[in-house]
């Protein structure tokens, strides 16, 4: 019954080393977007997907790049993880533009070493 | 917009109490104000939203008011328990857009 699938749930990576984290959706939804939540802070928009077409957000470090091959897949790659970039990494997704429920992933918690 | 305020940062009640979460935004365009529910360790689930061309919606327990004038909108739960207890997120968005941003959250902890 999962509807959003993030993974790994846990993800390992050494500092400046390239990772890439991922999410798939069985609910056919337009739109998806991934957010920075650091610990007791607010999930931080960092770009979304409106089908194909890539939003990225003014303050989105370059170092965050996204990919989306399909409706049902989407990935944050982080091509030189820094140890400010530790964080839980969210996906979610929604119908479509309009004020649609946005449903989260379980998230992707990520620690550099 | 991206300017949203929200206060307190932490709230504790007594069962059965009510709690209030207020949030203030900036931006003129934002057109749509959801509240976001977090559990430890789980993911934002939406409880309640509301858009600008109505001043109160309620849910049961929840309601949200909203002063467009004054550009705050508030978070009210009447007769908490221990299960609300949670992190609550404001957020302001333009709904054509779907995207949001959302406030700092608040810690409720609602004690038996």
């Amino acid at each position: 019954d999962a509807m959003v699938i993030q993974n790994p749930r846990y993800q390992v990576t050494q500092f400046g080393k390239p990772v890439t984290l991922s999410c798939s959706q069985t609910l056919n939804h337009n739109v998806m977007y991934w957010y920075q939540q650091k610990s007791s802070q607010a999930p931080k928009l960092l770009f979304h997907y409106y089908d194909k077409d890539f939003n990225n957000e003014a303050d989105t470090p370059d170092n965050f790049q996204s990919r989306r091959p399909n409706t049902s897949f989407c990935f944050l790659d982080i091509r030189s993880p820094g140890l400010g970039d530790a964080a839980m990494y969210l996906c979610a997704t929604s119908r479509d533009r309009g004020n649609y429920e946005q449903y989260f992933g379980p998230g992707t918690r990520l620690t550099v070493t | 917009g991206e300017n949203v305020e929200q206060h307190p940062s932490t709230l504790s009640v007594q069962e059965g109490d009510s709690a209030v979460i207020k949030c203030t935004y900036s931006d003129s365009a934002s057109n749509y104000f959801p509240w976001y529910k977090q559990e430890l360790g789980k993911r934002p689930q939406l409880i309640i939203d509301i858009r600008s061309n109505v001043g109160e919606k309620k849910d049961q327990r929840i309601a949200v008011t909203l002063n467009k004038t004054a550009k705050h909108f508030s978070l009210h739960i009447t007769e908490t328990q221990p299960e609300d207890s949670a992190v609550y997120f404001c957020a302001d968005g333009e709904y054509n857009f779907n995207k949001f941003y959302f406030g700092s959250g608040t810690k409720l902890n609602v004690k038996p």
